[in-house]
């Protein structure tokens, strides 16, 4: 059983460029949360979807940008990157009773 | 707003003996809670969760409590092995929406 995968791992952005990062979510879940983990800080909440909506959403500015589809696999995009974009931005799942989430590996993004 | 706090940023503890990692949040609607372990380069991994209608969980050498009325939790790891060397995140939710994480603590188990 595969779990939460994500692509790419590791990639390299000028700032003012755009950004985008997938992700699938584990066999039977139907709900993917996008996290910013900047260096040395806990995960943040980004924003959530179900069903193809965006049903939640965190402290980040409209640069950043999802959607998600039939399969539920999801996108993440970051529009005019800035430097402090640099982080790692890991992609969860969880299923209807959404009490556990499972990430993924995660994508390192820097910025220069 | 920093929800979650964890305010040890290291620990370090001897193989065999008892690591306690502590966490304390602010919003009393939080009604379940994670701890994660994370490896450099790595994704956290899922350890153990709590209901707030519990004050302990265990699962194997993991066992964590929480104290409601102090807004605290903590997870113990008995006996502590080498391989437990990882940062660990807390994390808390209400009705199972976003979930806020702390900062994390660094654990080094020395052999």
């Amino acid at each position: 059983d595969a779990g939460v995968t994500q692509s790419p791992t590791h990639l390299i952005k000028t700032r003012g460029q755009q950004v985008t990062l997938r992700c699938s979510p584990k066999s039977g879940h139907d709900t993917v949360s996008w996290y910013q983990q900047a260096l040395g800080q806990g995960p943040q909440f980004i924003f959530q979807y179900y069903e193809e909506e965006e049903r939640q959403r965190g402290n980040f500015p409209d640069r950043f940008s999802g959607h998600q589809f039939p399969n539920y696999s999801s996108e993440l995009n970051v529009n005019a990157l800035l430097l402090g974009d640099s982080a790692l931005y890991l992609c969860a799942s969880s299923g209807q009773a959404g009490n556990t989430i499972y990430f993924g590996e995660g994508s390192w993004l820097t910025v220069v | 707003d920093q929800q979650v706090k964890q305010n040890s940023p290291s620990l370090s503890v001897q193989e065999g003996r008892i690591s306690i990692l502590n966490c304390d949040y602010t919003n009393s609607m939080f009604d379940y809670f994670l701890w994660y372990k994370k490896y450099p380069a790595e994704g956290p991994t899922f350890l153990i969760s709590i209901s707030s209608i519990k004050d302990k969980n265990e699962d194997g050498r993991f066992t964590v409590f929480l104290n409601k009325s102090a807004k605290h939790l903590s997870l113990h790891i008995v006996p502590s092995q080498p391989g437990d060397s990882a940062v660990y995140f807390c994390a808390a939710s209400a009705n199972f929406n976003k979930f806020y994480f702390g900062s994390g603590t660094k654990l080094n188990v020395k052999p």
